[in-house]
């Protein structure tokens, strides 16, 4: 079955770049997502990517996708403390559904 | 536009109770689904409807029920309620059956 896997932890300096990594196995899947969630939140939709794409930059955002080896990373330039939270990639299934899978997100910590 | 709505946003049940929790969709928006969070099993999901049909489920026991209105509106109702049903329960809709899900803030379900 499909799984989808992250770190659960990273911290930066404000002002660094941030990478969260993500790795997933549906080879067929059409699109990727970043969603973020912050304490007591549901989920905000960050950026998506289209499965025969590389990259997609969107201001702070970098989204890369390397699908021979099923890699998905969300890039974030000049990170505020404001973008503590949990970050989560999922995958869209190969039955054009809408039962995504999670992985089990990436806590990220900003230090001033 | 409003986002997603869900309520009500907690609940406190005991052991054995049912439980309904609602899901308002972005205005044009079709397709619905639930997803639930617990700290041990993530994001899990539930069903999915399009046009009050439910197209996917999960792999949830079958106390766990939905359904969804001729307005696009859901509802979700968990019977004989268990300690472990204890968790975020999160409604996502979507313009289309495939396209990109946008979450309401969630309903937090505590079962005493």
């Amino acid at each position: 079955g499909e799984d989808v896997e992250q770190s659960l932890f990273l911290s930066v300096r404000e002002g660094d770049s941030s990478v969260i990594n993500c790795t997933y196995t549906d080879s067929s899947s059409t699109y990727l997502y970043w969603y973020k969630q912050e304490p007591g939140a549901g989920l905000q939709l960050l950026t998506y990517i289209f499965s025969n794409m590389d990259m997609k930059q969107d201001q702070r955002l970098t989204v890369l996708l390397n699908k021979k080896d099923k890699h998905l990373s969300l890039r974030i330039a000049d990170t505020q403390t404001g973008d503590s939270a949990i970050y989560f990639c999922a995958e869209s299934p190969d039955n054009y559904g809408q039962n995504f899978v999670f992985g089990p997100g990436t806590r990220l910590s900003v230090l001033p | 536009k409003a986002g997603v709505t869900q309520t009500p946003r907690y609940l406190i049940k005991t052991r054995g109770q049912q439980v309904t929790l609602s899901c308002s969709p972005i205005s044009g928006h079709r397709s619905v689904s639930w997803y639930q969070q617990t700290p041990g099993q993530g994001l899990q999901f539930l069903f999915e409807y399009f046009s009050e049909t439910q197209r996917n489920k999960g792999n949830f026991p079958g106390r766990f029920s939905g359904r969804q209105f001729s307005n696009s509106r859901s509802e979700m109702n968990v019977s004989t309620l268990e300690l472990g049903d204890s968790a975020l329960y999160l409604c996502a809709s979507s313009l289309t059956a495939s396209g990109t899900q946008y979450f309401g803030p969630g309903t937090r379900l505590l079962v005493l």
